[in-house]
């Protein structure tokens, strides 16, 4: 059974930094395109970032130079670091496999979400 | 950049009737690579639809999707108590991907 778990959200001042963990079971995230999902009280989805199987990276412009997404095969595991933290950064922060043998950016499975508060 | 408008921003409608929710994009959508899921509270969202008209793994019959280009809908035939949630469109197939900014469908 495919399943995803993040972890390390919290509150954060403004140009703080939190490493947000995600946990995989049933798969192997190395094998997979991995992205962050993020959503804003009350508001929609936004795309944050994609790690693909070979290693590249992508960023939304909104926090392109803040934020870097790795990986740990060895735990099976995905990162989301981000620095210098900014108010509007606040949201429930997901990690979501894209579906396999389908075109990019399709998630078909995600995790419970934690929630990033940045505030003074 | 694709945007997604969707339509109407709250619906309200009883169980066992029919709804219609629908997407906009701002420019034609490739490949129909136009995807739908469900949120409900405090959880994380879910695959509906893919490819504008195929159902994810486990999804019901009563959730259909149709359209192409810039227009697309998902109809859920038939209203069941869980269904009421708030539904997004995503256009995918490269990154950046974009979302819509929900439909709520509530309980009239």
């Amino acid at each position: 059974e495919v399943q995803l778990v993040e972890s390390g959200g919290g509150l954060v001042q403004p140009g703080g930094s939190l490493r947000l963990s995600c946990a995989a079971s049933g798969f192997t995230v190395s094998s997979n395109y991995m992205s962050w999902v993020r959503q804003a009280p009350g508001k929609g989805l936004e795309w944050v970032s994609v790690i693909y199987s070979g290693g590249s990276t992508y960023y939304a412009d909104s926090v392109k130079g803040r934020f870097t997404i790795s990986r740990d095969n060895s735990k099976n595991t995905l990162y989301l670091q981000m620095n210098s933290l900014r108010a509007e950064d606040t949201a429930v922060y997901y990690c979501a496999r894209e579906a396999t043998y389908q075109p990019e950016a399709l998630f078909d499975y995600w995790g419970q979400g934690t929630l990033v508060t940045v505030s003074s | 950049e694709i945007v997604l408008t969707q339509s109407p921003g709250t619906l309200s409608l009883s169980p066992g009737e029919r709804a219609t929710l629908s997407c906009r994009a701002s420019q034609s959508v490739s490949s129909s690579y136009l995807a739908w899921y469900q949120q409900k509270p405090g959880q994380a969202p879910r695959l509906l639809i893919y490819g504008a008209s195929s159902r994810a793994t486990g999804i019901p019959d009563r959730f259909s999707g149709s359209g192409s280009g810039t227009d697309f809908t998902l109809t859920i035939s038939r209203l069941e108590p869980e269904d009421f949630a708030v539904y997004y469109c995503q256009q995918y197939g490269s990154s950046p991907s974009f979302f819509g900014q929900g439909t709520k469908l509530e309980i009239k």
